[in-house]
């Protein structure tokens, strides 16, 4: 099994939401990373969990709140979020190694819009 | 730092032709790891194919060949006998012994059309 699932696939909120985006994979992965991606650019990296403990922070706003509840699960928490934060969201997972480099394996997405 | 350069923002091929997408990287780290992924429209981003710097030959996967010079720092994707489902964004990535673990840096993409 080689799936990263995500959802919602889409979201619309307001800037006065509260919401969360979920992402979950079964590979035995031990690293866990969202990117923010606007379109027809390159995804942005924001967080990365490494052995579920937050490793990367991109100086991410802290509207965006990322956790981990356990290796196989990733969410991020969305509070009073901008019109500008309006895009693919993406997770992705992978393994980790010392002296290797393990490619990433994304979810679907979730396309959220701010209102 | 890294660097991952496509030059290439658009690209055409006719149906079962070959097609090559340039990748260009800079990077100081002695040891690094270079990928490329498709993203069609829908939205997900999908490996490809890896090639470690210190591997002899070149990558293949199916249709897909990494043309891997590091003399001359490209990592050129070739996808051999174009389908119609190959018309996409990839993207050409890398990772180096001396980056934050899991930091990956991606290049701009290349959009690719497959013409029937």
């Amino acid at each position: 099994d080689t799936e990263v699932t995500q959802t919602p696939k889409h979201l619309v909120m307001g800037m006065t939401n509260k919401k969360s985006l979920k992402c979950e994979q079964h590979m035995g992965h031990r690293a866990m990373y969202w990117y923010k991606q606007k379109a027809k650019k390159p995804p942005e990296l924001m967080f990365v969990y490494s052995y579920e403990k937050l490793s990367i922070n991109e100086s991410v706003p802290s509207r965006f709140s990322p956790e981990c509840p356990n290796s196989s699960l990733l969410n991020l928490h969305l509070h009073a979020l901008q019109p500008e934060d309006s895009a693919l969201y993406l997770c992705a997972s992978s393994h980790m190694g010392t002296g290797s480099y393990y490619e990433q394996y994304f979810g679907p997405g979730t396309r959220l819009t701010v209102t | 730092a890294q660097k991952i350069t496509q030059t290439q923002p658009g690209m055409f091929v006719q149906e079962k032709e070959a097609v090559t997408l340039d990748c260009t990287y800079d990077t100081s780290d002695p040891s690094y790891g270079l990928f490329w992924y498709k993203q069609p429209s829908s939205g997900e981003m999908i490996f490809l194919i890896y090639q470690g710097s210190y591997d002899q030959q070149n990558a293949t996967e199916g249709r897909y060949s990494l043309n891997f010079q590091k003399a001359r720092k490209s990592a050129n994707l070739v996808i051999s006998a174009s389908q119609l489902g190959d018309s996409a964004m990839y993207f050409c990535a890398m990772r180096g012994v001396n980056t934050n673990a899991g930091k990956s840096t991606f290049g701009d993409g290349t959009t690719l059309t497959v013409k029937p």
